[in-house]
């Protein structure tokens, strides 16, 4: 079976600054993963994936996210909030051994970003 | 790119009346689509996975008589919701494999009075 944990239900942070997001996961096998945003009432978009390429992965709009075996994680990293950023942020993890695509899904997190 | 479009983005039904979400991948086909539920400031939670030309495979817990899925041709699956009811009022959201990545759609917002 595979999850994800999303540690933080929420993240503020003033603009200009750093934003982290922790995803613990749990698979397996190998797993893909993947970031995923969404903007209130609408779909998600994705920020990035890894499957099992490069261990950092870069996203759009800054983001990046770094794979770490030895400790499940798979954090999302930005060096510099913008107020664009305020919006719910989805861990994804899928079970790349298999052809389904099916995707399990974190808690989420919320990130609010202040003036 | 590949686009996965998804109608209506929201309805407002009366309790006893059936909905009906349509979901469509654009220039590419779809074998495999997926439909997800999704509570007020919660997770996505899967509710079926949609085969072209096949039954909908149904997670634990979720009425196959109550979300019927259609995935009659290889661009479009269709979900409705029969009798709704008011604790059916939810975001719906679609999801279609292109050969590289999972697409999804806008979500239906779905109102139930």
């Amino acid at each position: 079976a595979q999850s994800v944990t999303q540690l933080d239900s929420h993240v503020s942070v003033s603009e200009g600054t750093p934003v982290l997001l922790r995803c613990n996961y749990s698979s397996s096998y190998s797993p893909s993963l993947f970031w995923y945003v969404q903007h209130p009432n609408k779909g998600l978009q994705l920020l990035l994936k890894y499957t099992s390429a490069a261990t950092l992965v870069k996203g759009i709009n800054g983001f990046e996210a770094e794979f770490k075996k030895s400790e499940t994680s798979f954090h999302l990293t930005k060096p510099s909030a913008h107020m664009s950023d305020a919006a719910e942020y989805f861990c994804v993890v899928s079970d790349a051994t298999t052809n389904d695509y099916k995707l399990s899904f974190g808690a989420g997190t919320t990130v609010t970003v202040r003036a | 790119g590949a686009v996965v479009s998804q109608h209506p983005s929201r309805v407002i039904c009366k309790s006893g009346t059936s909905v009906k979400i349509e979901c469509r991948s654009l220039d590419f086909q779809a074998t495999t689509m997926f439909w997800y539920r999704q509570f007020p400031k919660q997770s996505l939670m899967l509710m079926a996975t949609s085969n072209e030309g096949s039954k909908a495979t149904y997670e634990q817990g979720v009425e196959k008589d109550k979300f019927l899925i259609n995935h009659a041709s290889l661009t479009l699956s269709t979900l409705t919701v029969t009798s709704a009811h008011p604790e059916d009022s939810s975001f719906y959201i679609c999801s279609a494999r292109d050969p590289r990545q999972v697409i999804f759609g806008s979500g239906t917002q779905l109102s139930v009075l």
